[in-house]
C-alpha cells in the first residue's frame, strides 16, 4: 500500500516560476526522501530529511517537514525545463522500508 | 562507483508464460529492494532483502511471484505464471542502510499480451 500522498497529482507552471508539492503520510517515520523520475526512466534520489529535523536545503530545492502533521513539502525555486519530471515523496521507515507515494507530475513550460 | 544494473531493459511475454528480472545492486549495499510501477501510479514494494534474508515481502503475490538473493549480491525476480495486469515496470534499488538515500536501477519494462 502506498504511505505517502502527494499533493497536486499534476502541476504545470512556467520557467522562472516557483514549484511546491506537498506529501502526507500516515505511519510514524526515521526520515523521509524525495526522488525525481523522468520519463521512462529510474528514479533519482534528491534529498532526504530525518525526522528530527525541520527544514533542509540543497540547491534550488527547500524541503520541509513537519511530523505533528505528518506532512511535508517540496519546494523548487526558479525552475527550469529541464525539471520537468515526476516526483515521489518516500517515507523512511523502522526496519529500513521505503514506502513511495502517487507522485507529483511537474511540467515547466519554457 | 558503479550503478544498480538490472537486466533486461524490455520483456515482451504472453500471458501465463513465466519471466525473470535480474539485479545487481551496488557493491556493499546490504538492501536490496523489488518494486512494480504500473503506469501513472508509484513505485510498490514487492519484497524487501537485507543481505539475503527476507525483510519484508508483504506485497508479494506470491502465488506467481518469487524472488531470492543468494550469497547477499544480485537478485531475481520470477513471475510465473504471468497475466495482463503485471505489465508494468520492475525497479531494483539497493542502499547501504537505515538512513540513506536508495539508488535505482533503469528498470525492466514488462509488456504481457
Amino acid at each position: 500500500s502506498q504511505q505517502g500522498e502527494e499533493d497536486p497529482q499534476a502541476l504545470s507552471i512556467q520557467e522562472g516560476e516557483n514549484a511546491t508539492m506537498n506529501c502526507s503520510y500516515k505511519t510514524s517515520i526515521n526520515n523521509l526522501q524525495w526522488y525525481r523520475q523522468n520519463s521512462g526512466r529510474g528514479l533519482v534520489h534528491l534529498i532526504l530529511i530525518r525526522s528530527n529535523e525541520r527544514e533542509k536545503h540543497s540547491g534550488r530545492l527547500r524541503v520541509t517537514l513537519d511530523t505533528s502533521k505528518k506532512s511535508s513539502s517540496l519546494l523548487i525555486t526558479a525552475s527550469r525545463a529541464a525539471d520537468t519530471a515526476s516526483y515521489f515523496c518516500a517515507t523512511g521507515e523502522y526496519g529500513n522500508k521505503l514506502v513511495f507515494g502517487a507522485g507529483t507530475i511537474l511540467r515547466v513550460k519554457s | 562507483e558503479a550503478g544498480v544494473a538490472q537486466s533486461p531493459r524490455y520483456k515482451i511475454i504472453e500471458k501465463r508464460q513465466s519471466v525473470a528480472f535480474w539485479c545487481n545492486p551496488i557493491s556493499g549495499h546490504a538492501t536490496l529492494y523489488w518494486y512494480q510501477q504500473i503506469l501513472g501510479q508509484g513505485p510498490k514494494l514487492l519484497i524487501q532483502f537485507q543481505n539475503n534474508g527476507v525483510v519484508d515481502d508483504s506485497q508479494l503475490p506470491k502465488d506467481r511471484f518469487s524472488a531470492e538473493r543468494l550469497k547477499g549480491v544480485d537478485s531475481t525476480l520470477k513471475i510465473q505464471p504471468a497475466k495482463l495486469e503485471d505489465s508494468a515496470v520492475y525497479l531494483c534499488a539497493s542502499r547501504p542502510g537505515p538512513g540513506t538515500e536508495a539508488f535505482f536501477g533503469q528498470g525492466t519494462r514488462l509488456t504481457v499480451v
